[in-house]
């Protein structure tokens, strides 16, 4: 079965980096384009990024833009998102989620437990 | 960026009810929009694909429906183990956006 295990959370200070990871199993990773999504402490919902199945394509939100970097190992079966410069708004669940092509669009079909990012002083 | 809205924004229901929810996209996403419940401390979890296609494994009483603009999220009949908060999602285009999220609890 898909398995999506996010990991590389924890405390920061503002401005500084950390690298998160999502290790993947029970699918053809480099099949599929991956997703990061966050949610702050009780908040809802918010998408990062995308990288397509073979790390050619790249979006980010306008929040990260130019600050965060999605990447992928398909060697590895791992996800990667690097994230420099943090700002205190950073502070959130991090999720990576695996999408699934339909009808010529894809949406996020399997999602990691998550693992949280805290950007504090 | 395409805007999500839902409403309610929360409510509260009984075992055995019938709830709707009710998504609304800012511009027509045909029917490029998902469903998801989250329960506390717990990943987001896929119920509904193109508007209206249940995920494998999901149980009969979700069903959603709409296109365009306008879509709605309906669980048939209110079980235990569907207190939880809702988000819809467009999948249109980038960047993707959810919805604030719609809470279901206990009357």
């Amino acid at each position: 079965q898909v398995q999506l295990v996010e990991s590389g959370g924890g405390v920061v200070q503002p401005g500084k980096s950390l690298r998160l990871s999502c290790a993947a199993s029970g699918f053809t990773f480099n099949s599929y384009g991956m997703h990061w999504v966050r949610q702050a402490p009780g908040k809802g919902l918010e998408w990062v990024a995308i990288i397509s199945y073979d790390g050619s394509d790249k979006y980010y939100a306008d929040s990260v833009k130019g600050r965060f970097t999605i990447s992928r190992d398909n060697s590895k079966n791992t996800l990667y998102l690097q994230m420099n410069s943090l700002r205190a708004e950073d502070t959130a669940v991090y999720y990576c989620a695996k999408e699934h092509y339909y009808d010529s669009s894809a949406y996020l079909e399997y999602w990691g437990q998550g693992t949280l990012a805290t950007v504090s002083s | 960026d395409i805007q999500m809205t839902q409403s309610p924004s929360s409510l509260s229901a009984s075992v055995g009810d019938r709830v709707t929810i009710t998504c609304r996209a800012s511009q027509g996403i045909s029917n490029y929009l998902a469903w998801f419940q989250q329960k506390p401390g717990k990943a987001p979890k896929s119920l509904i694909y193109a508007a209206s296609s249940l995920q494998s494994g999901v149980p009969s009483q979700f069903s959603g429906s709409g296109s365009g603009t306008d879509f709605t999220l309906t669980i048939s009949s209110l079980q235990p183990e569907d207190f939880a908060t809702y988000y819809c999602q467009q999948y249109k285009s980038y960047p993707f956006t959810f919805g604030p999220g719609t809470k279901v609890d206990i009357k």
